[in-house]
């Protein structure tokens, strides 16, 4: 069981935006403004689209979206597009005797 | 650009050491900008930090694989690697190196390297 719960899946057509949730407690998401968020293809190595809770790297489509409260740290991806399906993860730091903790992750399906 | 790059034995016999290394080319270890990391992801589930690694020598470690996982750094050859004892099934796995900020995020990874654990 992974530290953060994210849900398994969700999906949206073209256009539209999605909301992926990442739940952990005060002693991760809620203690810190260190979450991450990360896209993976199949196959492929994840990719940094979101850190610090709301901070986008360079190249990443300002269609990403982070935002947090309380121990719940959300992304959100407006106008939706076919290579968005991918899964995503996210990732907070949880103090000094864990570290780092991902989510299960969320399977984008893209309608 | 900086890339990373796994590299080692992609089947491991149970009981015995998983090792790693991650060569890093277009970019120093030694610059001390950066954390050095190994994450990994079992066939079809989700991705588990391992550690991460100053270019110092500074480590820190998932208390979960803490008393099996040891990480090193070379920086005459720009390299880090990973040790995992006593491995079993359940360490079966894609290792990743990545790069990354202390406590922030993980910026750039490598390709990853399947490891199987198997007699």
């Amino acid at each position: 069981q992974s530290a953060l719960t994210q849900p398994r899946s969700v999906s949206g057509s073209p256009g539209q935006s999605v909301t992926i949730s990442c739940t952990g407690t005060s002693s991760d998401v809620g203690g810190y403004n260190y979450v991450s968020w990360y896209q993976q293809h199949p196959g492929k190595a994840p990719k940094l689209m979101i850190y610090d809770v709301s901070k986008r790297p360079s190249g990443v489509p300002d269609r990403f979206s982070g935002s947090k409260s309380g121990n719940t740290a959300s992304l959100t991806i407006s106008g939706l597009q076919a290579e968005d399906e991918a899964d995503y993860y996210c990732c907070s730091y949880a103090g000094s005797y864990t570290f780092e903790v991902f989510g299960g992750g969320t399977k984008l399906t893209v309608l | 650009q900086v890339q990373l790059q796994e590299s080692g034995p992609g089947l491991v016999k149970p009981s015995q050491t998983l090792s790693l290394t991650c060569t890093v080319s277009g970019g120093s270890i030694s610059s001390g900008d950066y954390y050095w990391s190994w994450i990994r992801q079992p066939p079809g589930k989700g991705l588990e930090w391992i550690g991460y690694i100053y270019y110092s020598g500074s480590t820190y470690y998932n208390p979960s694989l803490k008393s099996r996982v040891t990480i090193s750094v070379d920086t005459s050859k720009n390299q880090f690697s990973l040790k995992l004892s006593s491995v079993t099934a359940a360490d079966t796995a894609v290792y990743y190196c990545a790069r990354g900020e202390y406590l922030e995020y993980f910026d750039l990874w490598g390709r990853g390297t399947l490891v199987t654990v198997s007699s």
